[in-house]
């Protein structure tokens, strides 16, 4: 298994801005994934961030609102830029430990 | 298209009794994964089925795949309220990189004492 920090737990932020959420894991892996669960609904993947080379966007989402970095084996951000009330959500990431997926306790967004 | 859809989408049930929630599907998979969410945070890893199984056991749950119906369901025995949680059924597609889940809506169970 694979224990994640996930930061912010929660943030209340203003129209316009950016946030940047960050999430450590205890172990090197390849490939960590970006996930969003709006509010009362399921989680949808975001993007897949690899080590080394550009991250993998799914169909809807955008590098130039959701940009990922990830410098290291064991770190990424993911970035939410001018940010609308629609970008309310529960943000979480996650690795794989076989074909199961472990999560962080993700971040609360909400936006005013 | 959404994959994973499920049914009930709440549940409330007493200690004690047994829950069973279903999941239904619609393309071809490796395999489908339970999950558990509790108070909106971050999901947990409960059971994982693979296409070539039909059923499969962990503690008090019980998963069952049913591949010509599309279709999985998840059992918990003797329920307690410490089950109270949202659970939601995942699948990964064929073809797909393994981190790529396909989520249901979830089903939210409520577990009175």
């Amino acid at each position: 298994s694979a224990v994640i920090s996930q930061k912010p737990s929660r943030d209340i932020c203003q129209r316009g801005t950016s946030l940047t959420i960050q999430c450590q894991v205890d172990s090197q892996v390849t490939m960590m994934f970006w996930y969003r669960q709006q509010p009362g609904q399921s989680l949808t993947l975001i993007a897949t961030a690899n080590q080394g080379s550009e991250a993998t966007y799914e169909s809807g989402f955008v590098i130039d609102k959701f940009p990922i970095s990830r410098p290291n084996l064991t770190f990424s951000t993911l970035t939410v830029s001018n940010m609308s009330p629609e970008d309310s959500s529960i943000y979480l990431c996650s690795v794989g430990s076989g074909e199961k997926l472990f999560f962080g306790s993700g971040t609360q967004l909400s936006v005013l | 298209s959404q994959q994973g859809e499920e049914d009930p989408q709440a549940l409330s049930i007493q200690e004690g009794e047994n829950a069973t929630m279903n999941c239904s599907y619609k393309t071809s998979i490796n395999n489908l994964q339970w999950y558990r969410q509790n108070s909106g945070r971050g999901l947990v890893h409960l059971i994982l089925i693979r296409s070539n199984e039909r059923e499969k056991h962990s503690g008090r749950l019980r998963v069952t795949l049913d591949t010509s119906k599309k279709s999985s369901s998840l059992l918990i025995t003797a329920s307690r309220a410490a089950d109270t949680a949202s659970y939601f059924c995942a699948a990964h597609a064929g073809g797909t990189s393994y981190g790529k889940l396909t989520f249901g809506q979830g089903t939210i169970l409520t577990v009175h004492p």
